[in-house]
């Protein structure tokens, strides 16, 4: 199976902008998260879809938005963008066969964004 | 909150010799453990979930639930375990919509074996 795959893989906006990231997770997986990697926080979990809907929620401002498509394919966006919304975000799926508890988490290669 | 700590950013360590990657975890329910694992130039991935109780390229890790730790051993290093190391717990998050639970990942130790 192809793995997930996220687009694009490198951005440069300014700040006030917003963006929106793309992300593909593998055939027959239902759930996708998102995750902000920087290096003085790490990884911080931001949201999870399942069937569309938002399960679960990070500690972020509501300028970090997500949804999810009928074919699992999922979109992040941030709105008014800020200098420290330059990070690495990655998305990760996982077939969520075993319900609530989380499966192995399968990522992508990540969107690198920088906000000049 | 639930909360995971691995105090040592950086490990180095010759090749044949022990390594030990200390993670400590925070969380007032039963928690379900990882270590994910990034080489250099590859995507993030799982190397092994305590629930599994499986060895993955010779490393382990056992939960201690008294010490709230999981730390991840392997007897004799290879070179080609240089890589970033990640611990991580699954449980419910302050924010939680009442689905499915994230992720909490540790900061990361960086270990490096030397030939």
């Amino acid at each position: 199976k192809a793995g997930v795959t996220q687009t694009p893989r490198y951005l440069i906006k300014t700040r006030g902008q917003q963006v929106t990231l793309s992300c593909s997770p593998i055939s027959g997986h239902r759930s996708v998260s998102w995750y902000q990697q920087t290096p003085g926080q790490g990884l911080q979990f931001l949201f999870e879809y399942f069937s569309e809907t938002q399960r679960n929620k990070g500690n972020f401002p509501g300028r970090f938005s997500g949804r999810q498509f009928s074919n699992s394919r999922s979109e992040m966006n941030v709105s008014t963008l800020e200098l420290g919304d330059s990070a690495l975000y990655l998305c990760a799926s996982s077939p969520n066969r075993e319900g609530r508890r989380q499966e192995t988490q399968y990522f992508g290669p990540g969107t690198r964004l920088l906000v000049l | 909150a639930q909360r995971v700590t691995q105090p040592e950013k950086l490990l180095s360590v010759f090749k044949g010799a022990p390594v030990e990657l200390k993670c400590n975890y925070s969380y007032s329910g039963s928690p379900e453990l990882f270590w994910y694992v990034q080489y250099s130039r590859q995507r993030l991935q799982l190397l092994l979930r305590h629930i599994s109780r499986e060895s993955i390229k010779g490393f382990t890790a056992d939960l201690n639930k008294g010490e709230t730790s999981f730390h991840l051993k392997k007897p004799f290093a290879q070179e080609e375990d240089s890589a970033m190391y990640y611990c991580a717990l699954s449980g419910r998050l302050v924010y939680s919509g009442g689905g499915a639970d994230g992720l909490t990942f540790g900061k990361g130790t960086h270990l490096i074996i030397q030939p």
